[in-house]
C-alpha cells in the first residue's frame, strides 16, 4: 500500500518569493508521483508528474519538482510565485503496475500568496 | 491534455431524493474511472473504481446501495446518490484514465458540489 504525507497544511508567502511545498511518500513498490492544483470549487489540474528518467521534473506555470528516492520525497518548487498561484496543492502517488491502480492523495497544502 | 466533463457542477436536492452525477471523457476512451469525495478543507478520498462493463469496486466503508455507480460505455460513468441525506453533502470528483496514453495519468472532472437540504 502507498501513503502520502504533505508536511505543511498551509504555506503563506509573499508575491515573487520562492516557495517549496513538501511531499513524502511511502511505498513497497515503484510508484508514479504527481502534483495537482485545485482552485476553489473546481476539480484537479495536473501540474507535473514523475514516471521515470530524470529526477527533476518541470511542469506548468513555472513549477518543478525533484524526485528523491533515498528520501522518498517529491517536493514542489517555484522560484517566484504570483498571486494567481494561491490554491490548494495535492501530492499523489500511484502504483499502476499490473493493477488498475488509483491515486492516493496527501491531505493538501494551501498556498496563500500575499502582495 | 484530455478532457473530462462532469455534470452538474452543483446541485441542491431535498433529503430523501436521489441525485445522478455524470462523468464523461470527451476526447478519449476510459476503461476505468474513479469517484472521489472531498470534505471541506480535506483531501480526496477514493469512493470507488468504475470499470466499463462490469461492477464497480467500492472502497471500505462506502455503501454500495447508497452510491450507485454505472459505467455503461468507455466515455461515461454515473454516480447516483440514492435517498440523499444532509450528511451526503460534499464535493464529488471523478477522474478517468486515458488508455491510449498508457494509463499513466488520470484526468479530473471539475467536480460536483452536492448540497442536501
Amino acid at each position: 500500500a502507498q501513503s502520502v504525507t504533505q508536511l505543511d497544511s498551509q504555506v503563506p508567502v509573499f508575491e515573487e518569493a520562492p516557495v517549496e511545498l513538501r511531499c513524502n511518500y511511502s511505498s513497497s513498490v515503484s510508484v508514479y508521483l504527481f502534483w495537482y492544483v485545485q482552485y476553489p470549487n473546481q476539480g484537479l489540474q495536473l501540474l507535473l508528474k514523475y514516471l521515470s528518467g530524470s529526477t527533476l521534473v518541470k511542469g506548468i506555470n513555472g513549477f518543478e519538482a525533484e524526485f528523491n528516492k533515498s528520501q522518498t520525497s517529491f517536493h514542489l518548487r517555484k522560484p517566484s510565485v504570483h498571486i494567481s498561484d494561491t490554491a490548494e496543492y495535492f501530492c499523489a502517488v500511484s502504483a499502476w503496475g499490473g493493477s488498475q491502480g488509483n491515486l492516493i492523495f496527501g491531505k493538501g497544502t494551501k498556498l496563500s500568496v500575499k502582495p | 491534455g484530455a478532457v473530462v466533463s462532469q455534470h452538474p457542477s452543483w446541485v441542491i436536492c431535498k433529503s430523501g431524493t436521489s441525485v445522478k452525477i455524470e462523468c464523461r471523457s470527451l476526447d478519449f476512451q476510459a476503461t476505468t474511472m474513479f469517484w472521489y469525495r472531498q470534505f471541506p478543507k480535506q483531501s480526496l478520498m477514493l469512493m470507488a473504481t468504475s470499470n466499463e462493463g462490469s461492477k464497480a469496486t467500492y472502497e471500505q466503508g462506502v455503501e454500495k446501495d447508497k452510491f450507485l455507480i454505472n459505467h455503461a460505455s468507455l466515455t461515461l460513468s454515473t454516480l447516483t446518490v440514492t435517498s440523499a441525506h444532509p450528511e451526503d453533502s460534499s464535493f464529488y470528483i471523478c477522474s478517468a484514465r486515458d488508455i491510449g496514453q498508457g494509463a499513466t495519468e488520470a484526468f479530473f472532472g471539475q467536480g460536483t458540489r452536492l448540497t442536501v437540504v
